[in-house]
């Protein structure tokens, strides 16, 4: 088992609908918890940074921790073409422990 | 936020022929930069960990004299690819974790396309 799994999509939606991208993992001692967003031949951009539990909002986008059964989520509202990438969550331990990657989820705003 | 500067972004060489790829943080200090390799609609594959004085931490399975690491500053790592060959043409991305803010946000840098011929 991958410590942390994601659906590689494609996720495919039209303009304007509320996108939720979800990832599960495994190891209950990750404390951090973050979404990035990548384009095709482009580095990964940090979108979101989550401490423990709980919930962050920033504009558009919300991203979801629930520790009690190891989810993640990141809810894109009113999503634009301009959102389709390839979407990381990514979680790790603090204390110089490795942040662990998700698959990353292909995303397409249809216009 | 935190710039992580990446250069070539695009090289194509001949079968054989060695390739150094650089990584810079702009605007901070990064105690550690990490390096990866992505494979066409694959997630990132961590190759190694570089840290700032000393000899870089390869994961399993990576060839440590194959893919050479120098972190010789705390702004600066450096990936050589040595006798490069068809199957090491990927697409590279380093990143850095900024000193000063803590150990788990990560910048990336824009990534680097390797084709050897």
């Amino acid at each position: 088992q991958k410590e942390v799994e994601q659906d590689p999509g494609p996720l495919s939606v039209p303009e304007g609908a509320i996108v939720s991208l979800n990832c599960t993992y495994s190891n209950s001692a990750f404390q951090y918890f973050m979404w990035y967003r990548q384009y095709s031949r482009k580095g990964p951009e940090l979108l979101m940074y989550t401490y423990s539990s709980g919930n962050k909002e920033d504009g558009r986008f919300t991203a979801q921790v629930d520790k009690s059964s190891k989810y993640i989520s990141l809810f894109i509202r009113d999503s634009q073409p301009s959102d389709s990438a390839t979407y990381l969550c990514a979680a790790g331990e603090t204390g110089g422990f490795k942040t662990i990657f998700g698959a990353g989820t292909r995303l397409f705003v249809k216009a | 936020g935190a710039v992580v500067s990446q250069h070539p972004s695009r090289v194509i060489c001949k079968s054989g022929t060695s390739v150094k790829i650089e990584c810079r943080s702009l605007d901070f200090q990064a105690t550690t930069m990490f390096w990866y390799r992505q494979f066409p609609k694959k997630s990132l594959m961590l190759m190694a960990t570089s840290n700032e004085g000393s000899k870089a931490t390869y994961e399993q399975g990576v060839e440590k004299d194959k893919f050479l690491i120098n972190h010789a500053s705390l702004t600066l790592s450096t990936l050589t690819v040595t006798s490069a060959h068809p199957e090491d043409s990927s697409f590279y991305i380093c990143s850095a974790e900024p000193r000063d803010r803590g150990s788990e946000k990560l910048f990336f840098g824009s990534g680097t396309q390797l084709s050897v011929l």
